[in-house]
């Protein structure tokens, strides 16, 4: 199976301030025939299902603020906010989806400074 | 819009067989593959399989001997049967669409499983 890691495990970040997450996989999740990393980033409140951000490693979903951006390619990534908000104050996750069984990050708890 | 709705049962005893359905309001039922996904308390989420309209699945070796996943294309549902349960199945299951990623959920069904 492909381990996913992320860091830090917990962040505090100040309102207004960039909050960056990374990602790092076990092996590359980058498909060579279409040059494409088989990442996503998603984002779960307490007691709600996981909320796709980005896919592609770097594609935002419809209606995902701005601020939300994804990068990174074969095998480490980088999710960014790039102006804290509060409602942005919870738990995100990143997945590969490269080959089953896909696998999760441990999951990166923001919260405010 | 998209919505996924899921039952069974929340209360198991240790043996017993795990039982849940999803029933998918979409249009476009048969365009997708439909997963299975659980998150234990306090740990990552962990992809238990996914089936396609025409009844291919795909499963984690992790749980491929107790887990069934099969669809109903004419209701437009899909069932997770997941044998042996033991305290270590309980979780929260959640359904979702997509052959990674997962662009729609379930609200989740918290199975727990104890003696």
């Amino acid at each position: 199976d492909i381990v996913m890691t992320q860091s830090p495990d917990s962040l505090a970040v100040s309102l207004g301030e960039r909050a960056t997450i990374n990602c790092k996989s076990s092996q590359a999740v980058l498909y060579n025939s279409d040059n494409r990393n088989y990442l996503a980033w998603y984002q779960q409140k307490p007691g709600q299902p996981p909320k796709l951000l980005i896919s592609w490693a770097s594609t935002r979903e419809s209606g995902v603020p701005d601020r939300f951006s994804g990068s990174g390619s074969g095998t480490d990534f980088t999710l960014t906010i790039s102006s804290l908000q509060a409602e942005d104050v919870t738990v995100y996750y990143c997945q590969q989806y490269f080959t089953t069984p896909y696998t999760f990050g441990q999951g990166t708890r923001l919260e405010i400074k | 819009q998209v919505h996924l709705q899921q039952w069974g049962a929340g209360l198991l005893k240790p043996a017993e067989t795990l039982s849940l359905t999803c029933d998918v309001n979409d249009g476009t039922f048969n365009d997708y593959y439909w997963n299975w996904l659980r998150q234990a308390p306090g740990k990552r989420l962990e992809w238990i399989g996914d089936i396609v309209y025409t009844g291919g699945t795909n499963s984690n070796p992790s749980l491929q001997s107790r887990v069934t996943i099969s669809i109903d294309t004419s209701r437009k549902q899909i069932s997770l049967q997941l044998r042996s349960v033991t305290v270590a199945d309980t979780a929260v299951y959640y359904c979702a669409r997509g052959r990674g990623p997962h662009n729609k959920w379930g609200q989740g069904t918290l199975v727990t499983v104890t003696a």
